[in-house]
C-alpha cells in the first residue's frame, strides 16, 4: 500500500544553519506529494508540493524535489529561523482519489 | 488564507458517554471535509470524507457506528464520538477542501481536538 517516511525527530538546530528533513515514499501509479507545516498552537498548512516527477516546489524559502528515482521528496532550506520552528509533515496524495496519506511528522527546533 | 476552526479544542469525559467535536470553515464554504485521527508520534490517519448533504465515507476498519459524521452545511461537520472509551482517546484533526474537486490542494486543516476518556 502507500506509505510515507520522514525521518524522525526533534531536528534542533541553530538559527541560519541548513536544513534537510528526509522523506521517502511507498505509492502504485505517480502521487502527488506535499509538505506541511504545523505551528504550535495552530492548523496544518500546506507549505509545498510537486505533482510529476522532477517538479521542485518552493515556498519561504523551502524547497523539495520530486525524485521518482529514489521515491524521495526532502524538504531543505538554506538559513533557517527562530520563526521555522515546527513540525512538518510529509504526505502523499494517491493519483486515483484525494486521500492525503502523511508521514509521522518531524519536529524543528531552532534557536537563536 | 481560509481558516477552519475547532470545538472544543480540548476534552475529557468519562467512559461510555459520547462527545460531539464541532469543524466549521470560517470563510469559506466547504463541499468536502475531511476527518483524520493522530495518535502520539504517528501519523494522522484518514477516518473519513463527508460531503455536504450526505452521507460520509468511511476508511477501512473505522466503525461508522463509532463515529458519527454529519456534514449538514457548507461550513460544519461534526465528528460524534459514541460511547466513548479509552481506546479512544486520541488527537482528531479535521480539514475542509474549498471548491468542487475536493482536492487535496486546496484543503484546509483545523488546529484538532484532544479527546482523553477516563
Amino acid at each position: 500500500g502507500n506509505s510515507v517516511t520522514q525521518m524522525e525527530g526533534p531536528v534542533t538546530l541553530s538559527e541560519e544553519a541548513f536544513l534537510t528533513i528526509n522523506c521517502t515514499y511507498t505509492a502504485t501509479g505517480y502521487p502527488s506529494l506535499f509538505w506541511y507545516v504545523q505551528y504550535p498552537g495552530e492548523g496544518l498548512q500546506l507549505l509545498l508540493k510537486a505533482t510529476k516527477a522532477d517538479d521542485k516546489g518552493s515556498n519561504k524559502g523551502f524547497e523539495a524535489t520530486y525524485r521518482k528515482e529514489t521515491t524521495s521528496f526532502h524538504l531543505e532550506k538554506g538559513s533557517v529561523q527562530v520563526s521555522d520552528s515546527a513540525v512538518y509533515f510529509c504526505a502523499l496524495r494517491n493519483q486515483a482519489g484525494t486521500a492525503l496519506i502523511f508521514g509521522k511528522g518531524t519536529t524543528l527546533s531552532v534557536s537563536s | 488564507g481560509a481558516v477552519v476552526s475547532q470545538h472544543p479544542s480540548r476534552v475529557i469525559c468519562k467512559s461510555g458517554t459520547s462527545v460531539k467535536i464541532e469543524c466549521r470553515s470560517l470563510d469559506f464554504q466547504a463541499t468536502t471535509m475531511f476527518w483524520y485521527r493522530q495518535f502520539p508520534k504517528q501519523s494522522l490517519m484518514l477516518m473519513a470524507t463527508s460531503n455536504e448533504g450526505s452521507k460520509a465515507t468511511y476508511e477501512q476498519g473505522v466503525e461508522k457506528d463509532k463515529f458519527l459524521i454529519n456534514h449538514a452545511s457548507l461550513t460544519l461537520s461534526t465528528l460524534t464520538v459514541t460511547s466513548a472509551h479509552p481506546e479512544d482517546s486520541s488527537f482528531y484533526i479535521c480539514s475542509a477542501a474549498a471548491g468542487t474537486s475536493g482536492s487535496a490542494d486546496t484543503q484546509y486543516f483545523g488546529p484538532g481536538t484532544r479527546l482523553t476518556v477516563l
